[in-house]
């Protein structure tokens, strides 16, 4: 079974400062790993994936993420904040052949 | 890039009666869609996982006489919610998947239903 844990229900920044959104997963083969995000009232949108090449992925909006084997690890990342990144974040896990599992999500505020 | 689009966007019914969710993959045809449902500030839960021509796979828990879920052609899947309860109310995502890969799943916009 697989599973995704991400760390922070609740992530405040400041305005122009670093994001860091945690997620680990857990999976017997290896995953698939992907970062969406969700503005209030609206549907998914897929900020980048991981699908075993390079382990560096760049995605939409500055966002770019890792794939840390060795700790498990997807983490989210974003140089510089901006107010438009306010959302809700969710992390989620495949093995190619089986749904998305997805973590609880971490709501991003960002203060002016 | 590919689009899936689901109707109705919001849906308000009384409870008791039944209402229809449709998932379209718009410009590509998905072998497998799959039903996900969201309460307020919370996780999306998998419900079902549906292929063409072939019965609902449901997850456990979802009760599968009362969410009624049909595949019949590579562009559309529905979700009936059957006599439906204020407990019903959600929002619910749909996503498709052209090939199963892990990489080719987009998801629908999702629909809020409200029962009153």
């Amino acid at each position: 079974a697989q599973s995704v844990t991400q760390l922070g229900s609740h992530v405040s920044v400041s305005e122009g400062a670093l994001v860091l959104l945690r997620c680990n997963y857990s999976s017997s083969v290896p995953p698939y790993l992907f970062w969406y995000v969700q503005y209030p009232n609206q549907g998914l949108q897929l900020l980048l994936k991981y699908t075993s090449a390079a382990t560096l992925v760049k995605g939409i909006n500055g966002f770019e993420a890792e794939f840390k084997k060795s700790e498990t690890s997807f983490h989210l990342t974003k140089p510089s904040a901006h107010m438009s990144d306010a959302a809700e974040y969710f992390c989620a896990v495949s093995s190619g052949n089986t749904p998305l599992v997805f973590g609880k999500g971490t709501r991003l505020s960002v203060i002016a | 890039g590919a689009v899936v689009s689901q109707h109705p966007s919001w849906v308000i019914c009384k409870s008791g009666t039944s209402v229809k969710i449709e998932c379209r993959s718009l410009d590509f045809q998905a072998t497998t869609m799959f039903w996900y449902r969201q309460f307020p500030k919370q996780s999306l839960m998998l419900m079902a996982t549906s292929n063409e021509g072939s019965k609902a796979t449901y997850e456990q828990g979802v009760e599968k006489d009362k969410f009624l879920i049909n595949h019949a052609s590579l562009t559309l899947s529905t979700l009936t919610v059957t006599s439906a309860h204020p407990e019903d109310s959600s929002f619910y995502i749909c996503s498709a998947s052209r090939d199963m890969t892990g990489n080719t799943i987009y998801f629908g916009e999702g629909s809020w239903l409200t029962v009153v």
